[in-house]
């Protein structure tokens, strides 16, 4: 098993440019999300889905969409990237009546 | 809401000495919390669960429901130690990990 893969490893974009963050898992976990880390701030959740079809917001979604149209894939889009969205993103999988989450390498994204 | 507190954004101690990683939480339910550990350069992996009562590579963590605390400790640090440390709380039906900011150890030799 591959666990949490995470494409791109780097990143950079310009202010307003958009691209899909892609986040893949190959343990059939139910669930899956998706944080940001920031010095001094941690891990701050954005979005998260129980299933695919399902969504929901975490603590930051402003700026980002997702979808879960397949239980092996979970995408974060930034639709108009700004340099507040500087960051490390992670992704992560749970399976469901297990507690481990599992993550992915991270993407390091700069926006300039 | 639910929240976690980690109050050291660095921990320095010298090999050999015990350390102790603080967290404390703020949740209305039954708490199911962890630590995790990211490496440098490395993913985040778990480190424990307080629901195993494990030690894992030396570190113990108990959960104080009175003073809702869930702090980490080694009696004897190694320099392996060296990471970032997060403690995390989890809710939602067990989707959802809260962190706290994370506390930075520094084994030093």
């Amino acid at each position: 098993n591959a666990g949490v893969t995470q494409t791109p490893k780097f990143q950079v974009l310009k202010t307003g440019q958009s691209m899909t963050l892609q986040c893949a898992q190959d343990m059939n976990h139910e669930y899956m999300s998706w944080y940001r880390q920031d010095p001094g701030m941690g891990l701050r959740l954005i979005h998260y889905s129980v299933g695919a079809g399902i969504t929901d917001q975490g603590e930051v979604p402003n700026g980002y969409n997702v979808s879960r149209s397949t239980t092996e894939d979970f995408p974060l889009r930034l639709l108009s990237a700004a340099p507040s969205q500087t960051s490390v993103y992670f992704c992560a999988s749970i399976r469901q009546g297990n507690t481990e989450a599992f993550f992915g390498q991270g993407t390091r994204l700069t926006v300039v | 809401a639910q929240r976690v507190t980690q109050p050291e954004k660095l921990l320095s101690v010298f090999k050999g000495a015990p350390v102790e990683l603080k967290c404390n939480y703020s949740y209305s339910g039954s708490p199911e919390l962890f630590w995790y550990v990211q490496y440098s350069r490395q993913r985040l992996q778990l480190l424990l669960r307080h629901i195993s009562r494990e030690s894992i590579k030396g570190f113990t963590a108990d959960l104080n429901k009175g003073e809702t605390s869930f702090h980490l400790k080694k009696p004897f640090a190694q320099e392996e130690d060296s990471a970032m440390y997060y403690c995390a709380l989890l809710t939602g039906g067990g989707n959802k990990l809260t962190f706290g900011t994370g506390t930075q150890l520094k084994v030093e030799l």
